[in-house]
């Protein structure tokens, strides 16, 4: 699994509250990224890394913002949660030039 | 824009039976495709991969045949077991960006005991 964690595992917050998403990894791999995971619709990308301080959106970055401040932390908020980004949310590390990506145990967010 | 198709939804088998879960991919340029296993709770887990200039790849029961004309690949799974049961994920990378994937929508497959 890369040794990768995510926390919290589950969270539960109101429509409105700001809710940070932590992903820590202890492999120094280079990329980080973040998907959701919703019935129907597999994985899709909300922002990836591609090193320190270097993000990009993917292609559901809408209402997601994202900071890598450390190679092993990267962060993934959400400034005003909305019932939409209800999901499980997966936390998953790539090294250079291999593509082959690990994820980790994921976190369900539900947004009341 | 890139997508990746993925058929069935959900495939029931015999245990000792095989099962075959294909992917149509649309990005010409896709090199890499790999496939995941999913169990319940956990993170989806890489069973296999293929690279573009290979056509088949075998790993004991699991094998994977890529079809670059067709723009399709396929997960082979043989003498299935009930501990095969999951949910399996193709993917291919981007054209644009070979560290990046686009999923399929994922088949839940089960084996009967």
């Amino acid at each position: 699994d890369a040794g990768i964690t995510q926390s919290p595992r589950h969270k539960v917050t109101e429509t409105g509250t700001p809710v940070t998403l932590r992903c820590h990894q202890t492999e120094n791999h280079r990329y980080m990224y973040w998907y959701r995971q919703d019935p129907g619709h597999g994985l899709r990308l909300i922002h990836y890394s591609y090193g320190v301080k270097d993000t990009d959106k993917g292609e559901v970055s809408d209402g997601y913002s994202v900071s890598r401040s450390k190679t092993e932390d990267f962060l993934l908020t959400l400034e005003s949660a909305t019932s939409s980004q209800t999901s499980v949310y997966f936390c998953a590390t790539g090294t250079s030039g291999e593509n082959e990506q690990f994820f980790g145990p994921g976190t369900r967010l539900t947004v009341l | 824009g890139e997508n990746v198709e993925q058929h069935p939804s959900t495939l029931s088998v015999q245990e000792g039976d095989s099962a075959v879960i294909k992917c149509t991919y649309s990005d010409s340029a896709s090199n890499y495709f790999p496939w995941y296993k999913q169990e319940l709770g956990k993170g989806p887990q890489l069973i296999i991969d293929i690279r573009s200039n290979v056509g088949e790849k075998k790993d004991q029961r699991i094998a994977v045949t890529l079809n670059k004309t067709a723009k399709h690949f396929s997960l082979h799974i043989t003498e299935t077991q009930p501990e095969d049961s999951a949910v399996y994920f193709c993917a291919a990378s981007r054209g644009d960006s070979s560290y990046k994937l686009i999923f399929g929508s994922g088949t839940r497959l089960l084996v009967r005991p």
